[in-house]
């Protein structure tokens, strides 16, 4: 699977939109983009993903450039239960079932 | 709301002892993963099992862990003999075998070996 790479933390306003990049330029073809989250204490919670289109649900929209070599999550209006650690994953649909979560970044909403 | 469960949700034991964690998945879904998340390593894949099945255990110490899926509904972790270095949080996930699978996670069973 194609190694990510993500910013160890970012900060964001009540109610603005978050924006999480993630890097993943040796993402191949049949690799799709997941999203998860840890909040404190609690197992990940699946957000969303995609393989090349954008993605939108009722916890977030995922943007994927053209080229797939990065992607942004977006909260669009954070609250104080959105902090947590976000963990950008690239996966083979094919060949297995792992997902390899890295460090993510930690997000922290403030009031 | 299906979500899957994990008992016990916190064990303190001492070093030696048997440590048994349970996992029920989801209802229907048919592959389950054992993963441990510690501030050093984050999270780790232990094993997962596909239709009961064990597919890959790799990232399992073999000599002290093992994972079963006596039936559809519960699956188990165990470790015997127990060393404080296990001490960690122990996830357990399942998902559904078709399309582009997700990953639903259970609370975790927190362990600590004295």
């Amino acid at each position: 699977d194609a190694k990510t790479t993500q910013p160890p933390s970012m900060d964001c306003a009540e109610g603005r939109a978050a924006n999480l990049p993630c890097n993943h330029s040796t993402i191949s073809g049949n690799e799709y983009v997941y999203w998860y989250r840890q909040i404190h204490s609690q197992g990940p919670q699946y957000i969303i993903h995609g393989l090349k289109n954008n993605e939108t649900n009722e916890m977030a929209s995922l943007i994927i450039t053209e080229d797939r070599k990065s992607s942004t999550l977006i909260l669009p209006h954070a609250t104080l239960r959105d902090t947590a650690v976000y963990y950008c994953i690239v996966r083979d649909r094919g060949t297995g079932n792992q997902f390899y979560f890295g460090t993510g970044t930690s997000l922290t909403v403030i009031p | 709301d299906a979500r899957v469960t994990q008992t016990p949700r916190h064990k303190v034991t001492e070093m030696g002892q048997e440590v048994t964690m349970r996992c029920q998945p989801i209802l229907g879904h048919n592959t389950v993963f054992w993963y441990r998340q510690t501030m050093m390593q984050g999270l780790e894949l232990l094993a997962y099992f596909r239709n009961r099945a064990p597919l890959d255990d790799s990232g399992m110490p073999k000599d002290r862990f093992s994972a079963e899926m006596p039936d559809a509904t519960l699956a188990t972790l165990k470790i015997q003999p127990s060393e404080p270095r296990d001490s960690a949080v122990y996830f357990c996930a399942s998902g559904a075998q078709r399309g582009q699978e997700t990953q639903y996670f259970g609370p975790g069973t927190r362990l600590l070996v004295l």
